[in-house]
């Protein structure tokens, strides 16, 4: 089965600097990689995802790059602000309705 | 709240209880899945239903069975749990546009906070 590893678990930085995190994942099958921002004690919410014949996606502050070669994908987020403090997912998908998660990044944004 | 809700959103229950959760998608989807959130562990996918089919059950305990009646409709009886189990249970759903297509965007809802003394 699909295997999707996250990194880093924890991430702290100052409001205005940029953050990424970055996930691999193993079945080369895949060919779907969202991305889910939870915020405490709220749901899941789809903020950007990817498609396998595309290498990177925009949209305003958030961006996704894709290198099916290496099977890892990032989320960079730039000017950051205190509202992108939440946890992160990241998941891989190229199964039937299958969804495999990462395990979360946590993401503060201190002021 | 529209989209994806769930009832109850609280759940204190004994291990010889039973009880059951509710998720109710307003969006016309035809899948609907259960996951399984606990603190630093990935979202566990617990069972998928395609209309109101079940196709992915993981291993699950039979103390969780889920039902789906309808397309709209997903229940996750719980009966003799254990402390272990206390979670946040989140429940999505997504459009499958056809038999073998790639999964497409899931919805989740609130969840409900089970805790199981």
């Amino acid at each position: 089965g699909e295997n999707v590893e996250q990194h880093p678990s924890t991430l702290s930085v100052q409001e205005g600097d940029s953050a990424v995190i970055k996930c691999t994942y193993s079945d080369s099958a895949s060919n779907y990689f969202p991305w889910y921002k939870q915020e405490l004690g709220k749901r899941p919410q789809l903020i950007i995802d990817i498609r396998s014949n595309v290498g990177e996606k925009k949209d305003q502050r958030i961006a996704v790059t894709l290198n099916k070669t290496a099977k890892h994908f990032s989320l960079h987020i730039t000017e950051t602000q205190p509202e992108d403090s939440a946890v992160y997912f990241c998941a891989a998908s190229g199964g039937y309705q299958k969804v495999t998660f990462g395990i979360g990044t946590k993401l503060q944004v201190i002021p | 709240e529209t989209g994806v809700t769930q009832t109850p959103r609280h759940l204190v229950m004994g291990m010889t209880n039973k009880k059951s959760l509710k998720c109710e998608q307003h969006l016309g989807h035809n899948a609907m899945y259960w996951y399984k959130q606990s603190a630093k562990k990935p979202l566990e996918l617990m069972f998928v239903y395609s209309l109101e089919e079940r196709v992915e059950n993981n291993s699950v305990p039979s103390r969780f069975s889920p039902e789906c009646p309808n397309s709209s409709h997903l229940f996750l009886h719980l009966h003799t749990l254990q402390p272990e189990d206390s979670a946040l249970y989140l429940c999505a759903s997504s459009q499958e546009p056809g038999t073998g297509a790639s999964t497409d965007t899931q919805y989740f809802g609130p969840g409900t906070r089970l805790t199981v003394l």
